[in-house]
């Protein structure tokens, strides 16, 4: 099962932490996306990067913190002041031609 | 800005039934749509896309311009079509590779 990986599938986070949620990709996409999935509501997009060094805000992109060193790497920090993070986090990726986007399995956040 | 709404939260058919889950979108110039399925305990996976106008595991669906509309269609479900099924978006230009998404329909094909 190669492609995304994101790490942790699971995470509890408490009150006023901060937490990272990883996402590797070996696909060589040169675009990384984070989106959140709640019911009812789709799949909305934090952050999103086209290129290493350089990422830009999505539409729901308070609260979250990104960076993009490597390629490879795309990880999303979810910081207190997000207001309502528990949710299901999907990170995926695009290759320049776009034949679609390939994703990840996924992290689910609880704030307990 | 680009919206895509699926008006059917959630979908229920007979198996061999015809099936058709919704997707509207507004965008003033020439989107590119695609449909997203997620089975149960899966990925989410590219189901088709409209500009490659193929057909997969039975399903079509074609790009109404005049009626901005990308709608799934399948003349025969079957029960291992049960999933989420999203409709997406890509708006091109600077926003290009990014994919607006729909709030997604549950399908449910029962025996």
């Amino acid at each position: 099962d190669g492609g995304i990986t994101q790490s942790p599938k699971y995470l509890f986070r408490k009150e006023g932490q901060n937490v990272t949620l990883s996402c590797e990709q070996n696909l060589n996409h040169d675009a990384m996306y984070w989106y959140r999935q709640d019911p009812g509501q789709g799949l909305r997009l934090i952050y999103y990067s086209q290129i290493v060094n350089d990422f830009q805000k999505g539409d729901i992109a308070e609260g979250y913190s990104v960076s993009r060193e490597k390629k490879e790497s795309f990880p999303l920090t979810v910081t207190s002041a997000q207001k309502n993070p528990t949710a299901f986090y999907l990170c995926a990726t695009s290759n320049r031609g776009l034949n679609g986007y390939t994703f990840g399995s996924g992290t689910r956040l609880t704030v307990v | 800005a680009q919206r895509v709404t699926q008006p059917e939260k959630l979908l229920s058919v007979f198996k061999g039934a015809p099936v058709e889950l919704k997707c509207n979108y507004s965008y003033s110039g020439s989107p590119e749509l695609f449909w997203y399925v997620q089975y149960s305990r899966q990925r989410l996976q590219l189901l088709l896309r409209h500009i490659s106008r193929e057909s997969i595991k039975g399903f079509t669906a074609d790009l109404n311009k005049g009626e901005t509309s990308f709608h799934l269609k399948k003349p025969f479900a079957q029960e291992e079509d049960s999933a989420m099924y999203y409709c997406a978006l890509n708006a091109g230009g600077t926003s290009y590779g990014k994919l607006t998404f729909g709030q997604g329909t549950i399908l449910t094909v029962h025996p």
